[in-house]
């Protein structure tokens, strides 16, 4: 079955980087997700990475993926309080490409 | 290029009665997907359209929730009669072939139920 994990909560200071990380069960998977949600506003992807990729980079953002472990990790550089959001990660799988959501990670960035 | 399209933004209502919402795609794009967000959890996926029929509707409660796509394009889902537990965000998002690609999230139904 599908399941998507990730820790409920990362504060980082301005300037800093931030890492945001996500386990995910189903071997299957052949899309991996990061999108941003700011509150009150809906769903706005960031990335993807395709399974048979380890990493992707774009701009502030660096997505690296252990398929071995099931483990995806974002990456963001010089995080800005407009950072400041819930991030989820997200896999797809299944004949029917079936997306499954993380609980979603909020990152606070402290000024 | 317009966006997702949901109505309405924010509705309050009393258990057992009934609600629907609306969601108007991006132009073009094939399918479309009902999404429930429960207030600190991620969204979980209630129904998938591709066209006018039915992808995968694995997780929609048959008993109260009901949803159609009529002429492939806006979708209605519809909750009759609503429970508390309810009390979620409706997300549309709408993707130009199956899932994937790109999905594009509209703002969201926010449902209360008392």
């Amino acid at each position: 079955g599908e399941d998507v994990e990730q820790s409920l909560f990362l504060s980082v200071r301005e300037g800093d980087s931030s890492v945001i990380n996500c386990t995910y069960t189903d071997s299957s998977s052949t899309y991996l997700y990061w999108y941003k949600q700011e509150p009150g506003a809906g769903l706005q992807l960031l990335t993807y990475i395709f399974s048979n990729m380890d990493m992707k980079q774009d701009q502030r953002l660096t997505v690296l993926l252990n398929k071995k472990d099931k483990h995806l990790s974002l990456r963001i550089a010089d995080t800005q309080t407009g950072d400041s959001a819930i991030y989820f990660c997200a896999e797809i799988s299944g004949g029917y490409q079936k997306v499954t959501f993380g609980i979603g990670t909020k990152l606070q960035v402290i000024p | 290029e317009a966006g997702v399209a949901q109505s309405p933004r924010y509705k309050i209502i009393e258990k057992r009665q009934s609600v629907a919402f609306w969601c108007n795609p991006i132009s073009g794009h094939a399918t479309l997907y009902w999404y429930q967000q429960i207030l600190g959890q991620g969204p979980k996926l209630l129904i998938q359209f591709q066209n006018n029929g039915v992808v995968d509707d694995s997780q929609l409660p048959k008993d109260r929730f009901s949803a159609e796509r009529l002429k492939g394009v806006d979708s209605t889902l519809k909750i009759q009669p609503a429970k508390l537990e309810d009390s979620a965000v409706y997300l549309c998002a709408s993707s130009h072939g199956l899932a994937a690609d790109t999905q594009y999230f509209g703002p969201g139904t926010r449902l209360t139920v008392l």
